[in-house]
């Protein structure tokens, strides 16, 4: 697509059940980064690829919390175990790696409700 | 650690006035910034970045300055329309991440 694309676009959740969010980048966008955004907050960082290196995890809040990038493209968000406190809306970007600074352009978001 | 943080949460402004929003951020070593715009239920939107090398960058009716003495970036808003009413945040590229401020929410006052 021409776009960032993230899926499913709402997601409610039982507290303790395992959840999935999923990430299209721009293609042929290396980097690709996952954002937590709670109701009327900035955006937090979880974590960040960049093509074959190791992701930067170090923004994971817990280890309930994993991500893993396939192939260089899609992404998928796991979180475990599910808590009231992961209610949010779970951003992802990519961008083009290729010159420093390039901007980064985001999804619509996966909101998430867990009750 | 490092951050980036606005000065005011909320901004209202009367349409067809100039709309001003600030950020001060905390690491000098940062040599790129961008501001977003996030309509609701949208994600955001890039508007316009700036390189530490330069103090000014203009868009169309945006212009961003940097303050490299300060820290301090700007979003200077020409002609406020409705349209413009969002939440701007500012981002500095920190290490291989951006880092975002927490958002100053745009109202644009008919």
């Amino acid at each position: 697509g021409a776009g960032v694309s993230q899926s499913p676009s709402n997601k409610v959740t039982e507290k303790g059940k395992d959840v999935e969010l999923r990430c299209d980048p721009i293609s042929g966008h290396t980097a690709l980064y996952w954002y937590r955004q709670s109701l009327g907050q900035g955006l937090e960082f979880l974590i960040y690829f960049q093509g074959n290196s190791a992701p930067d995890k170090s923004g994971l809040p817990s280890d309930r919390f994993s991500a893993e990038r396939t192939g260089g493209s899609v992404s998928t968000l796991t979180i475990q175990r599910t808590q009231q406190e992961d209610s949010a809306v779970y951003l992802c970007a990519s961008s083009f790696r290729g010159r420093r600074g390039a901007e980064a352009f985001f999804g619509q978001g996966t909101r998430l409700t867990v009750v | 650690g490092e951050s980036v943080g606005l000065h005011l949460p909320t901004l209202s402004v009367q349409e067809g006035d100039n709309s001003i929003i600030n950020c001060a951020y905390s690491n000098s070593a940062s040599d790129y910034f961008i501001w977003y715009k996030q309509e609701s239920g949208k994600g955001p939107q890039f508007i316009i970045d700036i390189r530490s090398n330069m103090d000014k960058r203009q868009g169309q009716r945006v212009t961003v300055l940097l303050n490299k003495t300060v820290k301090h970036l700007s979003l200077q808003i020409a002609a406020t329309q409705p349209g413009d009413s969002a939440v701007y945040f500012c981002a500095e590229l920190y290490g291989q991440n951006f880092v975002f401020g927490p958002g100053t929410r745009l109202s644009v006052l008919p």
